[in-house]
């Protein structure tokens, strides 16, 4: 079945720097990449996302990045604040599915020390 | 408006106990998913639901696992002889349609099976 590996797992960052989170996966089929934000106690949040027809999107501090030939994408954030301390997940829709059938990462520890 | 909610929050029950867990997706959203977090880990689908139906049950674990929706909103996922590899935390997610939208989680239920 579909894999994602996600890299790494725990960051830590001062604040005001930036934070790059790397994921790659083995399925060709996938075109949707939803990056969600999980706080303690709560369910995940999604944050980002992309699709295969695109290489870069941007949303204020965040933007996602997809090379499809390599199989890889990455999140960014730019001048990290401590409220950005969460775990991250990368994801995608294992075997190209036309719904929501997301195969997730890991998970990255993210720490913005103020 | 409210979001996604489940219940209950927390479930602790005895190996071989049957447990049932519920779902209230957004209203209006005809899609739901069920996804199980292990400690530390990434997210694993379960089980998705359009509308009343699930077209999609390959994540769910054995045949002790088992999932209905009724009048196309609430969920209730039902593990039946409960074993202690089933504890982990249960999360639901809705979205407004069927296809690659944004999925909008619960809190999850925390379940540990003694």
């Amino acid at each position: 079945g579909e894999n994602v590996e996600q890299h790494p797992s725990t960051l830590s960052v001062q604040e005001g720097d930036s934070a790059v989170i790397k994921c790659t996966y083995s399925d060709s089929a996938s075109n949707y990449f939803p990056w969600y934000k999980q706080e303690l106690g709560k369910g995940p949040q999604l944050i980002i996302d992309i699709r295969s027809n695109v290489g870069e999107k941007k949303d204020q501090r965040i933007a996602v990045t997809l090379n499809k030939t390599a199989k890889h994408f990455s999140l960014h954030i730019t001048e990290t604040q401590p409220e950005d301390s969460a775990v991250y997940f990368c994801a995608n829709n294992a075997g190209g599915t036309s719904y929501g059938k997301l195969t997730f990462g890991q998970g990255t520890i993210l720490t913005v020390h103020p | 408006g409210a979001g996604v909610s489940q219940s209950p929050s927390n479930k602790v029950t005895e190996k071989g106990k049957d447990v049932e867990l519920r779902c209230d997706p957004i209203s209006g959203h005809t899609a739901l998913y069920w996804y199980r977090q292990s400690l530390g880990q990434g997210l694993e689908f379960l089980i998705y639901f359009q509308g009343n139906s699930a077209p999609d049950k390959s994540g769910l674990p054995s045949d002790r696992f088992s999932a209905e929706r009724t009048g196309g909103s609430v969920s209730t996922l039902t593990i039946q002889r409960t074993q202690q590899e089933d504890s982990a935390v249960y999360l639901c997610a809705s979205s407004l349609g069927s296809g690659l939208e944004t999925q909008y989680f619960g809190p999850g239920t925390r379940l540990l099976v003694l």
